[in-house]
C-alpha cells in the first residue's frame, strides 16, 4: 500500500525559504520509472506542478518557478525534500507530493498525500 | 508549452450523463490524465493514458481523445461525482507535465 505525507511548516514569513519533507512509504524512490512530484493548489484555485525528481536523481522544476525550487531525494529514509527560497503571500496554497510510475500509469500522479496548507503572512 | 483549456463548471441533472473537455493547441502523441477533487480531499487519479482507470474506478468515468481535446465522461452521474475535476498531460515540447484549470461538476 502506498502512502504519502507532508511535512514542514504551516506558516512562514515573507522572504522566508520553505522545506516540506515528503515522507512515503510502499514503494521505493531507487526503482527504475518511479518518481515523485510536488503539486499546489492556492485557495479556490486550480492545481499547479512544481517539480518532480526520478528513481535516477532526475529532477524537472516549473520553469516559472525553477530558479527558487529545489527537490531532493534520501532513499534510505524513504523521503523528499521540496525547498522554495523567497516565499510570498501568493505562495500561500496547499501542497501536496504525490507518486507516479512512468512504468505503469505513464506519469499521471497514482497515489497523493493529504496535504499540507502553508501560509504565507508576516 | 501546452495550455489546457476546460470549462469552469458543467451542471447535468441526477442519472444522466457528464462531459467534460480538456481543449489543447495539438494532443499530438502525448496522453491525458484526469483526477476529481472533492473538497477538502487531495486529487484522485480517474484515467490515465487517456482511458485507463486505475484499480476502484468504476467503468462509469470513461476517456476519450481528438486532435485538440480530451473529454472525461460520467454516465449515470450521482451526487457523490459533485467535485472539481482536472485534466493533467506531459507537455512535450517543454518537458514537463501541465493542469488544466479545473472544472466544477454540480449535479442540479
Amino acid at each position: 500500500q502506498i502512502t504519502l505525507k507532508e511535512s514542514g511548516p504551516t506558516l512562514v514569513k515573507p522572504t522566508q525559504t520553505l522545506t516540506l519533507t515528503c515522507t512515503f512509504s510502499g514503494f521505493s524512490l531507487s526503482t527504475t520509472g518511479v518518481g515523485v512530484g510536488w503539486i499546489r493548489q492556492p485557495p479556490g484555485k486550480a492545481l499547479e506542478w512544481l517539480g518532480m525528481i526520478y528513481w535516477d536523481a532526475d529532477k524537472r522544476y516549473s520553469p516559472s518557478l525553477k530558479s527558487r525550487l529545489t527537490i531532493t531525494k534520501d532513499t534510505s529514509k524513504n523521503q523528499v525534500v521540496f525547498t522554495m527560497t523567497d516565499m510570498d503571500p501568493v505562495d500561500t496554497a496547499t501542497y501536496y507530493c504525490a507518486h507516479t510510475d512512468m512504468g505503469s500509469v505513464t506519469g499521471a500522479f497514482d497515489y497523493w498525500g493529504q496535504g499540507i496548507l502553508v501560509t504565507v503572512s508576516s | 508549452s501546452y495550455t489546457l483549456t476546460q470549462p469552469p463548471s458543467v451542471s447535468v441533472a441526477p442519472g444522466q450523463t457528464a462531459r467534460i473537455t480538456c481543449g489543447v493547441n495539438d494532443i499530438g502523441s502525448q496522453t491525458v490524465n484526469w483526477y476529481q477533487q472533492k473538497p477538502g480531499q487531495a486529487p484522485v487519479l480517474l484515467l490515465y493514458d487517456d482511458i485507463h482507470r486505475p484499480s476502484g474506478i468504476p467503468e462509469r468515468f470513461s476517456g476519450s481523445t481528438s486532435a485538440n481535446r480530451a473529454t472525461l465522461t460520467i454516465g449515470g452521474v450521482g451526487a457523490g461525482d459533485e467535485a472539481d475535476y482536472y485534466c493533467h498531460m506531459w507537455d512535450g515540447s517543454s518537458d514537463h507535465p501541465v493542469f488544466g484549470g479545473g472544472t466544477k461538476l454540480t449535479v442540479l
